[in-house]
């Protein structure tokens, strides 16, 4: 059963640090990895879709790394905000319309 | 602009009612899909639909009903079964028969039993 972990729970940074946050899942067999953001109270926006044949995609501050063979993902963003301030889920779709989420971690940034 | 829409945003129930959340997309996707979050979980799915006419329950359909007449509405009913029905309920969609494709979701409708 594939199961997704992501740590730390709640990370709070200083503004202008950079910063990783890390997803982890237990069964290598994925289609592919996305990365959302969620605001309190709001939808998931999707912030990057890594596909299972490639190793990291880019959007502006972020970047999302993918090793499936450990089971890994990071997403890196540069130069922290407090606008970054947000829950940031990610989730892997296993086929079959099976997308398995992590229970996010909460990121603070001060100003 | 193409995305989804749920309504309403705020929805309170009482004991033993039926209540319906709607939820609507203009981005043409085949494939809709109904998640509950909790507090410190991760979303998990209740129904979701792949064409008009046809769903499939998902991890925790218990206490849940769904239909798909429209490939544009995809409404959930939470019914007097579901016996801890307050959460936060969102709405996805993704194309079908594309296996690696990006979901789109709503903004959420949150839902409190009084």
């Amino acid at each position: 059963k594939q199961e997704v972990t992501q740590i730390p729970a709640a990370l709070s940074v200083p503004e202008g640090e950079n910063l990783v946050l890390n997803c982890s899942f237990t069964d290598s067999a994925i289609y592919n990895l996305q990365w959302f953001r969620q605001d309190p109270g709001k939808g998931l926006t999707s912030l990057l879709l890594i596909q299972s044949s490639q190793r990291e995609q880019t959007s502006g501050r972020l970047n999302a790394s993918l090793d499936k063979s450990s089971g890994r993902s990071t997403l890196y963003i540069a130069a922290s905000q407090p606008g970054d301030s947000a829950t940031y889920l990610c989730a892997v779709s296993t086929g079959g319309f099976k997308t398995i989420f992590g229970a996010g971690t909460r990121l603070f940034v001060k100003a | 602009d193409g995305g989804i829409t749920q309504s309403p945003k705020y929805l309170f129930r009482k004991e033993g009612q039926n209540v319906t959340l709607s939820c609507e997309q203009n981005l043409n996707h085949d494939a809709m899909y109904w998640y509950r979050q909790d507090p410190g979980q991760g979303l998990r799915l209740i129904y979701y639909s792949q064409i008009v006419n046809d769903f499939q329950k998902g991890d925790i359909a218990e206490g849940y009903s769904v239909s798909r007449e429209k490939k544009e509405s995809f409404p959930l009913t939470v019914t007097s079964a579901q016996k801890n029905p307050t959460a936060f309920y969102l709405c996805a969609s993704t194309l079908m028969g594309v296996q690696s494709t990006e979901a789109f979701f709503g903004q959420g409708t949150r839902l409190t039993v009084v």
